[in-house]
């Protein structure tokens, strides 16, 4: 069955510190993989997406991931944390079911907390 | 920038009861999901709705819970006699091309459901 796992429940790092958020994925076919962010209150935002060409993908406020096809990964990462990236983050793949639509399967998320 | 917005944001209710949740997708986007999250858990999918009816939908959708698109802005979603186990966030989503086209989706900022 398809799935995907976020092996990092919850994460505190002190503002300056790197982040790599642990993401991977069990599907043999096509994959499209996002990162989801979702901060106290709000909605699902996209943070960045893969769908085709370089593996290395750069999204919004400096985050990045890179998918290894390989590994079945697909890592958050971030130079520098700050303050405000304290939020929960989703890994998703969005794959397509046997009726020829798409739907999206998500990771269970990870908590991060950033110290000031 | 367009958004999803999805009300109330916080319902409680009684077990036995019905309740509707409502969704305004973006508007010239032509895909629905409603997703819901368990405390602590994964975010899984519940139905996709493609032209007026339901493209896809998952085990958790038993014939307690119906979709409806009543007046082509609405997206709602329905459970007749809500379990003490329907408790959760959820979130409707949206995506601007059909169901065999592979885009991101938009998500709202969810309902929070609480069954006493």
């Amino acid at each position: 069955a398809q799935s995907v796992s976020q092996h990092n429940h919850h994460v505190i790092l002190s503002e300056a510190a790197s982040l790599e958020l642990g993401c991977n994925y069990s599907y043999g076919g096509t994959v499209n993989l996002f990162w989801y962010v979702q901060y106290p209150g709000q909605h699902l935002q996209l943070l960045l997406k893969y769908f085709s060409g370089d593996p290395l993908v750069k999204g919004i406020k400096g985050f990045e991931a890179e998918f290894i096809k390989s590994k079945f990964s697909f890592n958050l990462r971030k130079p520098s944390v700050q303050w405000s990236d304290t939020a929960e983050y989703f890994c998703a793949v969005n794959v397509r079911a046997t009726s020829g639509t798409y739907k999206y399967i998500f990771g269970t998320g990870t908590r991060l907390k950033v110290l000031a | 920038e367009p958004e999803v917005t999805q009300t109330p944001s916080h319902q409680v209710t009684q077990m036995g009861q019905e309740v509707i949740l409502r969704c305004v997708p973006i508007s010239n986007h032509l895909y629905f999901y409603w997703y819901r999250q368990i405390l602590g858990q994964k975010v899984e999918f519940l139905v996709s709705f493609y032209n007026n009816e339901i493209s896809e939908k998952s085990e958790i959708f038993d014939d307690q819970f119906s979709v409806e698109r009543p007046d082509g802005s609405n997206f709602t979603l329905k459970i007749r006699s809500t379990k003490l186990e329907d408790s959760a966030m959820y979130f409707c989503a949206s995506r601007e091309t059909g169901a065999r086209s592979n885009t991101e989706a938009f998500f709202g900022q969810g309902t929070r459901l609480t069954v006493v």
